[in-house]
């Protein structure tokens, strides 16, 4: 069974930094491409980042380019997000999403499983 | 970017309607669509894929068609359990884009 476990949210003050994680199990982690997306409060989703599963390319919504970073570590079945430089409008539940695409170094783009969330809050 | 927007935003209807939601794209993405249904306090779940096909496990109730530009969502006939909110998102090119959401209501 795919299970996918964010952790490290919690509250961060405007120009802080948090790392999340997102410990994945049930299926080969190193062949899939891997996302964040995130949904601010009463807002629609928003994707935010995506790297392959060999870890060789990754890409940024134009919101978050240059302050936020993913990354895995395909020993330990987790992928990360290094978010620096925080805002009020980072605030948000964050999801892992894994692609559809059973591949080392592609993406897809369609995400079959998803975690159940972790709340990034970024107020002073 | 490729902006997503889906009509209605809200749509109240009964069990064992017939729903049509619609998601448009800024430019011409293939077939390269993809739509999600979300409940509340629940992650989204994966319904329809490359615009038309049906996402293993899903009931096949649900429907998908398009490419292009304008794509649609059936829902042949309503169940209570498919109450919820429906995204599309389009896969087409970074960065992936979502629509803003569609609430199907029971009326």
């Amino acid at each position: 069974e795919v299970q996918l476990l964010e952790s490290g949210g919690g509250l961060v003050q405007p120009g802080g930094s948090l790392r999340l994680s997102c410990a994945a199990s049930g299926f080969p982690f190193s062949s899939y491409a891997m996302s964040w997306v995130r949904q601010a409060p009463g807002k629609g989703l928003e994707w935010v980042s995506a790297i392959t599963g060999s870890g060789g390319s990754t890409n940024y919504a134009d919101s978050v380019k240059g302050r936020f970073t993913i990354s895995r570590d395909n020993s330990k079945n987790t992928l990360y997000l290094q978010m620096n430089s925080l805002r009020a409008e980072d605030t948000a539940v964050y999801y892992c999403a894994k692609d559809q695409l059973h591949s080392s170094g592609w993406y897809r783009g369609y995400f079959d499983y998803w975690g159940q969330g972790t709340l990034v809050t970024v107020s002073s | 970017d490729i902006q997503m927007t889906q009509s209605p935003s809200s749509v109240s209807a009964s069990v064992g309607d017939r729903v049509t939601i619609t998601c448009r794209a800024s430019q011409g993405i293939s077939s390269w669509l993809a739509w999600y249904q979300r409940k509340p306090g629940k992650a989204p779940n994966l319904l329809i894929f490359a615009a038309s096909s049906l996402q293993s496990g899903v009931p096949s109730r649900f429907s998908g068609s398009g490419s292009g530009t304008d794509f649609t969502l059936t829902i042949s006939s309503l169940q209570p359990e498919d109450f919820a909110t429906y995204y599309c998102q389009q896969a087409n090119s970074f960065p992936y884009t979502f629509g803003q959401g569609t609430k199907l209501e029971i009326k």
